[in-house]
């Protein structure tokens, strides 16, 4: 692995389905990131965590979770996604007191 | 809070100079970045400022005005390949890790 790795490239889903997209990174940066990008809306950020053990919530928090277990893996869970969770999801990750921030590839979602 | 504002679309010449503008309204950040995106890619940094005036990095430089809440990307000696999205972003005081960005501007290159 270099960099951060999504998974799925993409997936098509059934409304009120749940929903884990996974993101992993081998940078041993300590902070990372979770946001959907949608058309004339740009990056929104959903959930954030610093460091391992914490999380917070960002501008659109509503209708994610998220989990940070250890320092490469940082999940974001649709509980039962809905169709305006329709978008690109991208993680990204940066050291700590750093602000640059490094993507990974991203999840396309679509809620059907 | 934030408000950031970018337009929407540019078109430019090959081989010409392109500035894209960023404005912002906030109640205090720590800097100002610039990112690329590519369609259908992940976004890359392209540069990052903290005070005000201009960094230059290659074809590239970036322009920061504190006081008058205004930066800028310029982009010298066009190339088809610099067709792309092109994001603002700010970094709020209040959470060093955090990225809030504009809606971005989409710049294409013709020939």
């Amino acid at each position: 692995i270099a960099g951060i790795t999504q998974a799925p490239t993409s997936q098509i889903l059934a409304a009120g389905r749940r929903m884990t997209l996974r993101c992993t990174q081998d940078m041993r940066h300590n902070a990372m990131y979770w946001y959907r990008q949608d058309l004339g809306l740009g990056l929104r950020l959903i959930h954030y965590s610093n460091t391992a053990g914490t999380t917070g919530k960002g501008e659109v928090p509503d209708g994610y979770s998220v989990s940070r277990a250890n320092t490469d893996d940082f999940p974001l869970t649709l509980a039962s996604a809905v169709p305006s969770q329709t978008s690109v999801y991208f993680c990204a990750s940066s050291e700590e007191g750093s602000t640059e921030q490094f993507f990974g590839p991203g999840t396309r979602l679509t809620v059907l | 809070g934030q408000n950031i504002d970018q337009p929407t679309e540019m078109t430019a010449t090959e081989g010409a100079i392109v500035q894209i503008n960023c404005t912002y309204q906030t109640s205090g950040f720590n800097g100002l970045f610039w990112y690329q995106q590519h369609a259908g890619e992940a976004p890359t940094f392209l540069s990052y400022n903290v005070l005000d005036g201009l960094e230059e990095k290659g074809r590239f430089s970036s322009f920061l005005s504190r006081s008058k809440g205004y930066s800028y990307l310029l982009l010298k000696e066009l190339q088809m390949k610099d067709s792309a999205s092109y994001l603002c972003a700010v970094s709020p005081i209040s959470n060093t890790g955090k990225l809030i960005f504009g809606q971005g501007t989409t710049l294409q290159v013709k020939p």
